[in-house]
């Protein structure tokens, strides 16, 4: 399997746009988590879904962030407006029942200018 | 709540060494650990975890952590520090596994000296 595949890589967006992260979990996994990390906060939980349905988004940091995933091959985080103070590296995790890690993709670096 | 605390943002220490990279964590149940290391410009990459079956896990490139539970640890060591080591160093706790989020802790930078 090829892993978590998230796309693309590196963004670079003005503030006010909108901005769209993308990922693809490891086949057969029902289990898929979004982190943000940043130098100040460290890794933190934004959301997880388990078979699709959002499960726990406490950690979506504001209204201006949204996630969704319409199938089990695919999900977004999309933030409108999007704000300097959103820079981050933004990762995507999948496992599944009976796994006990999770496993992390490479990361889209964002940058909001 | 869960929470992980990760003893020293930088670890320096000589080629060959040992390394001891420190984590304490609180949770209400028992917890699943984990070690993940991160390479610059990389994702997150599991070391070892700890389930509740043996307390002494070995994980990836010589790396092995003990659970403690009377002193809520589970600190990461390896006998002999290679340069390839440098790296990023992040301590986890989930309370079901792959079934729910992780609580990181700040992360620990491995400095290796030649």
């Amino acid at each position: 399997d090829a892993g978590v595949i998230q796309s693309p890589r590196h963004e670079v967006t003005e503030m006010g746009q909108e901005v769209t992260l993308r990922c693809k979990p490891i086949s057969g996994h029902d289990y898929l988590f979004w982190y943000r990390q940043t130098m100040m906060r460290g890794l933190e939980l934004l959301i997880y879904f388990n078979n699709n349905v959002p499960i726990d988004d406490s950690g979506m940091p504001e209204d201006r962030f949204s996630a969704k995933m319409p199938n089990a091959s695919f999900s977004t985080l999309k933030i409108q407006p999007s704000e300097p103070r959103d820079s981050a590296v933004y990762f995507c995790a999948s496992s599944a029942r009976g796994v006990t890690e999770a496993f992390f993709g490479q990361g889209t670096r964002l940058t909001v200018v | 709540a869960q929470s992980v605390t990760q003893l020293g943002s930088h670890v320096s220490v000589s080629e060959g060494a040992l390394v001891l990279l420190r984590c304490n964590y609180s949770s209400s149940v028992p917890p699943y650990l984990f070690w993940y290391v991160q390479y610059p410009n990389q994702g997150l990459q599991l070391l070892l975890k700890y389930t509740s079956a043996a307390t002494l896990v070995k994980g990836i490139n010589g790396f092995e952590a003990e659970f403690k539970k009377s002193e809520t640890s589970f600190h990461l060591t390896k006998p002999s520090a290679h340069m390839s080591d440098a790296a990023e160093y992040f301590c986890a706790v989930s309370d079901r596994g792959g079934a729910d989020g992780l609580t990181f802790g700040k992360g620990t930078h491995l400095i290796i000296q030649p």
